[in-house]
């Protein structure tokens, strides 16, 4: 069973338009979010990552939402672009351990 | 500094034979990881070295599975014997001391076919 999981699977936007990508967990001894982007044929890069204790995490386009209490988080990308267009990995992290669980994905196209 | 290296990029191999997959971390890095990724499964950690200590060996993996980390700057990943459902890039990540835990730099990945 996924202790992340994500949805959608796949997503489409056009150009200029916020993208929502949407991540929940299980395990409430997580408490470090990062979110990785991953371009065909690389490997994933840090993107942007967010603490349990904070509930909103700015980095330019890039917005994390976070809500302790239903364990959930979202990935905003506003004004999106077609270079956006790559797979988005939710992942977390609990104290206790140096390991990162990662969610299988958000598949996202920007239409020009 | 340069990032992860990963050799090599793609990789054919007949069911039952023996493979070795490289990776050079990012210089000074402690951390060392080994991942699987697949499209049902997402990526799956198959070993964790802490300063070419081994952490983690993967537990589901560990039969036929073995990473090792020789020296502080390459690490291998030997799958022995390889079978199709091995099929899947394999990605290496490593991450420096001091830095938080989910600052992993990955690797390109090698992508392995297994026939």
């Amino acid at each position: 069973q996924q202790q992340v999981r994500q949805s959608p699977q796949s997503l489409t936007v056009w150009e200029g338009e916020t993208a929502i990508l949407n991540c929940s967990y299980e395990d409430s001894t997580f408490n470090y979010f990062p979110w990785y982007q991953q371009f065909p044929g690389e490997g994933p890069a840090l993107l942007i990552s967010i603490s349990s204790v904070s509930d909103k995490k700015e980095d330019g386009r890039f917005t994390i939402f976070f809500n302790k209490r239903e364990k959930k988080l979202s990935l905003h990308i506003t004004d999106s672009q077609p270079g956006d267009s790559a797979t988005y990995f939710c992942a977390a992290r609990t104290g206790n351990t140096r390991k990162l669980i990662f969610g299988l994905g958000t598949t996202l196209q920007v239409q020009p | 500094d340069a990032g992860v290296t990963q050799t090599p990029r793609h990789e054919v191999a007949e069911k039952g034979q023996t493979i070795i997959l490289k990776c050079e971390p990012v210089s000074g890095h402690n951390d060392l990881f080994w991942y699987r990724q697949t499209k049902i499964q997402g990526l799956e950690l198959l070993s964790y070295f802490r300063s070419k200590s081994l952490m983690e060996d993967g537990g589901a993996f560990k039969d036929r599975f073995k990473a090792e980390m020789l020296n502080s700057s390459f690490s291998t990943l030997k799958i022995q014997p390889t079978e199709p459902k091995d099929s899947a890039v394999y990605l290496c990540a490593s991450r420096r001391l001091g830095l938080s835990s989910y600052e992993q730099y990955f690797g390109p990945g090698t992508r392995l076919t297994v026939l």
